[in-house]
């Protein structure tokens, strides 16, 4: 199969402080790497594709100074919330295609970061 | 301008009754389209892509040119269909755009 798994799953962090939150595909490679945030009972909103080894490209309205993202990798795509304040409280979620193989336009899908800030 | 809509937030049918859960979308393209689900405490999955014309689950879904439609159709629903489903339209190369979701309740 192809596996997404995010770290850490739940995260609780000070007002003003940074959190990283890792997307992985462990059994394949992943060129392109998508970032969402899901809001209670609402649907999933992109906010960046994650592309290996260049600039992620955001969506409109979202910030690239205070979500900064790098895909070092073609394993790994990193979200950062910079001086995380609690409206940024949300449920992040990574997702990749395949690079390789066939490439059916599926996306797999990381099983979610929770983020409370305080 | 909403790319993707699903009219129904919450959707409740009793086990053995049909399912449909509606999805309209908007694109000026060819378009490609997905059912995405969401079962309880478990990671969103693909459920069917309209290029396939597969049926998984017991459920299918026709595009519609026309009406610009793509819903989700199930003849007799299962307890084990309550869950989360999200229509989901490609744009570029690999990028999705999702509804807002539809709830799905199977009562029993």
């Amino acid at each position: 199969g192809a596996v997404v798994s995010q770290h850490p799953s739940r995260v609780i962090c000070k007002s003003g402080t940074s959190v990283k939150i890792e997307c992985r595909s462990l059994d394949f490679q992943a060129t392109t790497m998508f970032w969402y945030r899901q809001f209670p009972k609402q649907s999933l909103m992109l906010m960046a594709t994650s592309n290996e080894g260049s600039k992620a490209t955001y969506e409109q309205g979202v910030e690239k100074d205070k979500f900064l993202i790098n895909h070092a990798s073609l394993t790994l795509s990193t979200l950062t919330v910079t001086s995380a304040h609690p409206e940024d409280s949300s449920f992040y979620i990574c997702s990749a295609s395949r690079t390789s193989g066939v490439n059916t336009g599926e996306l797999f899908f990381g099983e979610g970061s929770r983020l409370t800030v305080l | 301008a909403q790319r993707v809509t699903q009219p129904e937030k919450l959707l409740s049918v009793f086990k053995g009754a049909p399912v449909e859960l509606k999805c309209n979308y908007s694109y000026s393209g060819s378009p490609e389209l997905f059912w995405y689900v969401q079962y309880s405490r478990q990671r969103l999955q693909l459920l069917l892509r309209h290029i396939s014309r597969e049926s998984i689950k017991g459920f299918t879904a026709d595009l519609n040119k026309g009406e610009t439609s793509f819903h989700l159709k199930k003849p007799f629903a299962q307890e084990e269909d309550s869950a989360m489903y999200y229509c989901a339209l490609k744009e570029g190369a690999q990028k999705l755009v999702f509804g807002q979701g539809t709830r799905l309740t199977i009562n029993p």
